[in-house]
């Protein structure tokens, strides 16, 4: 049972461009929702969030919106960098004793220079 | 403060041996996670403490695992009896207990395990 869903494995993108990874999910108590960046031996690395009462986080190059109604998450890089290029992971969380994260299986952006 | 810390990064171990991981979470943090993630997929939640109780422990976390964290600071997940299946990185995260939903887990760079 995958609650959370990243359905595009890969994506390539032009060094300046607009990335845009997406994320669905089918829990609609999840209250809190990050972003991920995960370089390859390494440990995720947080990027952004955003929680359940909101529609749109922003942080630098990064923004996050949050569509309740469909049940669905995009993250926004602008503009796009070669160092950019990384597995990015969505997760939810539900506060249900414990604030335990539940992943999506990733999207591998490669952003060309 | 240099974030959180696994020792070791790397293990390769032949199957039916014991293994220990270790885990230094943020000074500050009260809170501590073990995940397993897997070829292809996201991390995996396998247990959780709080302090020094242990709150939580995923179906995943068969009897063969075991985890500890005897005075609330540094952890240790141990595996017995290892299998080829428990070949995978072991990420620990820990997060300071906060009012409310939003609590972000930082991750330390992982574990590999690959059993030979």
């Amino acid at each position: 049972d995958q609650q959370v869903k990243q359905n595009s494995p890969s994506l390539s993108v032009q060094e300046g461009r607009i990335s845009i990874l997406n994320c669905d999910y089918t829990n609609s108590m999840f209250d809190y929702f990050l972003w991920y960046k995960k370089y390859p031996a390494e440990g995720p690395t947080f990027l952004i969030s955003i929680s359940s009462i909101k529609d749109k986080n922003e942080d630098g190059r990064f923004t996050v919106f949050l569509n309740k109604s469909a049940k669905h998450l995009s993250l926004h890089i602008v503009p796009s960098q070669p160092g950019d290029s990384a597995v990015y992971f969505c997760a939810a969380s539900l506060f249900s004793g414990t604030y335990k994260y539940i992943f999506g299986t990733g999207t591998r952006l490669k952003v060309l220079a | 403060d240099t974030g959180v810390s696994q020792d070791p990064r790397h293990k390769i171990t032949k199957r039916g041996q014991n293994v220990t991981f270790r885990c230094d979470p943020i000074s500050e943090h009260n809170r501590l996670y073990w995940y397993r993630q897997t070829l292809g997929q996201g991390p995996e939640f396998l247990t959780y403490f709080q302090n020094e109780a242990q709150l939580e422990k995923s179906r995943l976390l068969s009897d063969r695992f075991s985890a500890e964290r005897p005075k609330g600071s540094f952890s240790t997940l141990e595996i017995q009896r290892t299998e080829q299946g428990d070949s995978a990185m072991y990420l620990c995260a820990s997060s300071l207990a906060v009012t409310g939903p939003q609590e972000t887990q930082y991750f330390g760079p992982g574990t590999r395990l690959l059993v030979l």
